[in-house]
């Protein structure tokens, strides 16, 4: 039971280049989340998927798209990567959703994305 | 104000020392705690959740005070593997839309035991 995988675990961008995040988990769950976490700053929500199909938008979602392809796979795509995009990227996920007072949540590992 | 506040640390303690974090939060229509555990570099992992006044496992004690809005971790007996960022999040209901739940997570505390 490998819970919640992301690819790559690093990743060096230039300015200006796209690249595509992925997400997979093996615990049956509804929901799903995107999160960047900068030093100084508490987790900040990209985007969230309640079901298969959709998605909505958290705190911080410019500069990012996101699809929910299937119950397991979530990714999370920079169009056009920028500096302000360096960050460590967590995907999450949870059986309960943003519908319930009990929401644990279970992490990735996590991606390490440098933009020069 | 800002919605979850936590003393960034670090706190520096003895193994076998007891330490407490206190988290405060802006929002009193929260309703819903939890306590995370972050070791470094790694991801955050569950360490408690506080529905009521407190909860304890172990160890570990949480309390709510919803009086006051602020949640506090107390660790007795201190061990080197308790060196980690411990986060501080709250869960709101968010009446926009047709309504969710929201976590807004604290920047953390971090803890060093030391031997």
């Amino acid at each position: 039971n490998a819970g919640v995988t992301q690819t790559p675990k690093f990743q060096v961008l230039k300015t200006g280049q796209s690249m595509t995040l992925q997400c997979a988990q093996d615990m049956n769950h509804n929901s799903m989340y995107w999160y960047r976490q900068d030093p100084g700053m508490g987790l900040r929500l990209i985007y969230y998927s309640a079901s298969e199909g959709t998605t909505d938008k958290g705190e911080v979602p410019n500069g990012y798209n996101v699809s929910r392809l299937n119950k397991r796979e979530f990714s999370l795509r920079l169009e056009s990567a920028a500096p302000s995009q360096t960050s460590v990227y967590f995907c999450a996920s949870s059986e309960a959703g943003r519908g319930a007072l009990t929401d644990t949540q279970y992490f990735g590992p996590g991606t390490r994305l440098t933009v020069l | 104000r800002k919605e979850v506040e936590q003393d960034p640390g670090p706190f520096n303690v003895p193994e076998g020392a007891t330490v407490a974090f206190n988290c405060t939060y802006s929002n009193s229509a929260s309703q819903s705690f939890f306590w995370y555990r972050q070791d470094c570099r790694k991801e955050p992992k569950l360490l408690m959740s506080v529905y009521s006044s407190g909860n304890e496992d172990g160890r570990f004690t949480a309390q709510l005070n919803r009086a006051s809005q602020y949640i506090s971790l107390l660790i007795r007996d201190s061990k080197l593997s308790d060196s980690a960022t411990y986060l501080c999040v709250v869960n709101t209901w968010v009446a926009s839309g047709a309504g969710s739940y929201q976590l807004t997570f604290g920047k953390g505390t971090k803890l060093s035991v030391i031997p």
